[in-house]
C-alpha cells in the first residue's frame, strides 16, 4: 500500500516552460487536492477534485490546470512556469472528510 | 490580518519539557480543528483532530479548542527529540477539504 505518490521529487524549470506534476493514490479515495507550501504562508489550496471527472478551483488556481480522468490519478499542470511558482507542492487524498487526509511527500519546484 | 495566526517560532526546548503550541483565528464558523506534524522534507501527517470546543488527549499529546476565544492549543508532554518537526494547525468550516485553512507552522526542536 503506497499511499499518495508524487513525482518528481525535485524539478528545476525555466520561465515559460510547462510541466506536469504527477499524483497517484492507491487507497480508492474520492477526494484529492493540490496544495502549495511557501515559507510563512502555510499550505494553500490550488485545485481539488471530489471524484473522477469533477474538479474545482481552490484559493490560488491561477497558472495551474488539473484533470481527473481516474479515481487514482490527479495531475497538476503548470501552463507557463513563472518564478512566483517556485514552491513545494503537496498532493493529498481523503476518504472521510477532514480527519482522513493523507499527504504525499511533495515536489520541490524551482523556476529560474 | 491573516485568517489563522500561529506562533512563528522556532521553538527549542530540552528533552522532557512540556511544549505548548498555539493558533488564533478570526473565522467564528470554523468547526473542525486539526494539528499536523511535518518532518523536514516530508508531507504533513495528521496528529490530532477535534470537532468543536473541548479537549482531546492521545498519549503525550493534548489538543484544546476554545471557540469563544478563537484559540486552539497543542500540548506535548515529556517531549522527545523525535518530536522535532514543524507543527501546523488547520481549520475548516465543514468536513470537506476545500475550506481548509492552515496556519504557517511552528518549528520545534527538542534537544537531547
Amino acid at each position: 500500500n503506497a499511499g499518495v505518490t508524487q513525482t518528481p521529487k525535485f524539478q528545476v524549470l525555466k520561465t515559460g516552460q510547462s510541466m506536469t506534476l504527477q499524483c497517484a493514490q492507491d487507497m480508492n479515495h474520492e477526494y484529492m487536492s493540490w496544495y502549495r507550501q511557501d515559507p510563512g504562508m502555510g499550505l494553500r489550496l490550488i485545485h481539488y477534485s471530489v471524484g473522477a471527472g469533477i474538479t474545482d478551483q481552490g484559493e490560488v488556481p491561477n497558472g495551474y490546470n488539473v484533470s481527473r480522468s481516474t479515481t487514482e490519478d490527479f495531475p497538476l499542470r503548470l501552463l507557463s512556469a513563472a518564478p512566483s511558482q517556485t514552491s513545494v507542492y503537496f498532493c493529498a487524498s481523503s476518504y472521510a472528510g477532514v480527519s482522513g487526509y493523507t499527504f504525499g511527500s511533495g515536489t520541490r519546484l524551482t523556476v529560474v | 490580518q491573516k485568517e489563522v495566526e500561529q506562533d512563528p517560532g522556532p521553538l527549542s526546548v530540552p528533552e522532557g519539557a512540556i511544549v505548548s503550541l498555539n493558533c488564533t483565528y478570526s473565522n467564528s464558523a470554523f468547526q473542525y480543528f486539526m494539528w499536523y506534524r511535518q518532518y523536514s522534507r516530508k508531507g504533513p501527517e495528521l496528529l490530532m483532530y477535534t470537532y468543536s470546543s473541548g479537549n482531546k488527549e492521545d498519549g503525550r499529546f493534548t489538543a484544546q479548542v476554545d471557540k469563544s476565544s478563537k484559540y486552539i492549543s497543542l500540548f506535548i508532554r515529556d517531549s522527545q527529540p523525535s518530536d522535532s518537526a514543524t507543527y501546523l494547525c488547520a481549520m475548516s468550516e465543514d468536513n470537506y477539504g476545500q475550506n481548509f485553512v492552515f496556519g504557517p507552522g511552528t518549528r520545534l526542536s527538542v534537544l537531547p
